[in-house]
């Protein structure tokens, strides 16, 4: 068990709606990163926020916004959802130690998300 | 350009026995770290192991370890002794810019490993 956090597990919906994943981060860490993985794309980084700020930005779509609130915990939104958004979603999180030292990023069980 | 490649898709390993899982990267950056994760069927993300590009000696942790050739640009897992538990896919990963607050993981493409008995 990393200690990171991720509801729901699973997810089923159809094209065209809107959908909330959430992520509560280990205790301490301020770091939270979001990641989707799917066959064709494999592991992909989305976005990242530290402490509350967005911090980088990967390929996400502009149909995808994340938000991290002062409890530190974050959020994914997916909207207007496709087939091919079905992936399996994980957020990671870290302590983030300072700009020079590596943070190993403990992942979460993620969230499957089926489109249909 | 593809940041990292892992070319075995999926390998086949004798319990007990050793097993090498490729890795190369590309990055002009010489700041940078590697990292190793195992995915088992469950799905979660298990971090392994990690090298920094600074680093002297080849990182080791329990029965990994990180065969390290800067030059060549390869960061090699060696898993040793394997058993039935270490079947699963595994992950290389690299974090470039460790002077900056960029703490973003880029991935390959993933080995499946499936140790036999």
């Amino acid at each position: 068990d990393s200690g990171v956090t991720q509801t729901p597990k699973h997810l089923i919906t159809a094209t065209g709606q809107r959908v909330t994943l959430r992520c509560s981060p280990r205790s301490g860490d301020l770091s939270v990163y979001w990641y989707q993985q799917s066959l064709d794309q494999g592991l992909q980084f989305l976005i990242q926020y530290y402490n509350g700020e967005e911090r980088a930005k990967g390929n996400i779509l502009e149909r995808f916004s994340a938000q991290q609130f002062p409890d530190l915990h974050s959020e994914l939104n997916l909207s207007s959802l496709e087939l091919g958004d079905s992936a399996l979603y994980f957020c990671a999180s870290s302590v983030e130690a300072g700009v020079g030292m590596w943070d190993e990023q403990f992942f979460g069980p993620g969230t499957r998300l089926t489109v249909l | 350009a593809q940041k990292i490649t892992q070319t075995q898709p999926g390998m086949f390993v004798q319990e007990k026995e050793a097993v090498t899982l490729d890795c190369t990267y590309d990055t002009s950056d010489p700041s940078y770290g590697l990292f190793w994760y195992k995915q088992p069927s469950s799905g979660e993300m298990i971090f392994l192991i990690y090298q920094g590009s600074y680093d002297q000696q080849n990182a080791t942790e329990g029965r990994y370890s990180l065969n390290f050739q800067k030059a060549r640009k390869s960061a090699n897992l060696v898993i040793s002794a394997s058993q039935l538990g270490d079947s699963a896919m595994y992950f290389c990963a690299m974090r470039e810019g460790l002077g900056t607050n960029d703490y973003k993981l880029s991935f390959g493409a993933g080995t499946t490993v499936t140790v036999r008995a």
